[in-house]
């Protein structure tokens, strides 16, 4: 079974602050890993993913993820906030194994608040 | 591309009515999802369709909701009868291949009253 932890409900940053919203997962084997974001009334909306290669990913509109297989994270980074970037974000993760479940389990979301 | 298309945008019915909520993929994806997204329950996987088959139901609650995928280029999630229950966010979502992210539609909002 694969799953994932975002163990942070919201997480609260003052704008220029960086900011970090955490992500832990759990699969057989190599993982594939997303996140996303969500702003209000709207569908999700792709920010980057890790297949294989260099650890740091950088993706849309300045962020940035880890992916530490060690620790099982993949932690989301931006080093300077902005009030826009206030929105609901996932996590996801599907096992590269094509075998069993190819569809993503995304975690519970993390409510980023960025305050002027 | 115009996106993953959902309609309609909100719908409100009375209990025991039939539902169906529709979905245009992008052009070219093989993949297609149905979610369902609470405050309660967050985001739900319903089920997801590679090449237009119905790879896994598990996620669909019960015997009411049913999803079909008649061509490459549409998708529907009917569910009848519809109970207050079953009110939420409902997403479609498409992808190149399974391991290629998501794109997501706007969502369709039920509420059922």
């Amino acid at each position: 079974a694969q799953s994932v932890a975002q163990p942070e409900d919201q997480v609260n940053v003052a704008e220029g602050n960086p900011l970090t919203v955490k992500c832990t997962y759990s699969v057989s084997g190599n993982p594939y890993l997303f996140w996303y974001v969500q702003y209000p009334n709207r569908g999700l909306q792709f920010l980057l993913k890790y297949i294989t290669g260099d650890n740091l990913v950088k993706g849309s509109y300045g962020f940035e993820a880890e992916f530490n297989k060690s620790q099982t994270s993949f932690h989301l980074k931006k080093p300077s906030a902005l009030v826009s970037d206030s929105a609901l974000y996932f996590c996801a993760v599907r096992a590269t194994l094509d075998t069993g479940r190819r569809a993503l389990t995304f975690g519970s979301g993390t409510r980023l608040q960025v305050q002027p | 591309d115009a996106g993953v298309i959902q309609s309609p945008r909100h719908e409100v019915t009375e209990m025991g009515q039939e539902v169906t909520l529709r979905c245009k993929p992008i052009s070219g994806h093989d993949y297609l999802f149905w979610y369902r997204q609470t405050m309660m329950r967050g985001l739900e996987l319903l089920i997801y369709f590679n090449n237009n088959v119905p790879i896994d139901d598990s996620g669909m609650p019960e015997d009411r909701f049913s999803a079909k995928m008649p061509n490459a280029s549409f998708s529907t999630l009917k569910i009848q009868p519809s109970e207050p229950r079953d009110s939420a966010v409902y997403f479609c979502a498409s992808s190149l291949a399974s391991y290629n992210e998501q794109f997501f539609g706007p969502g369709t909002r039920l509420t059922v009253l």
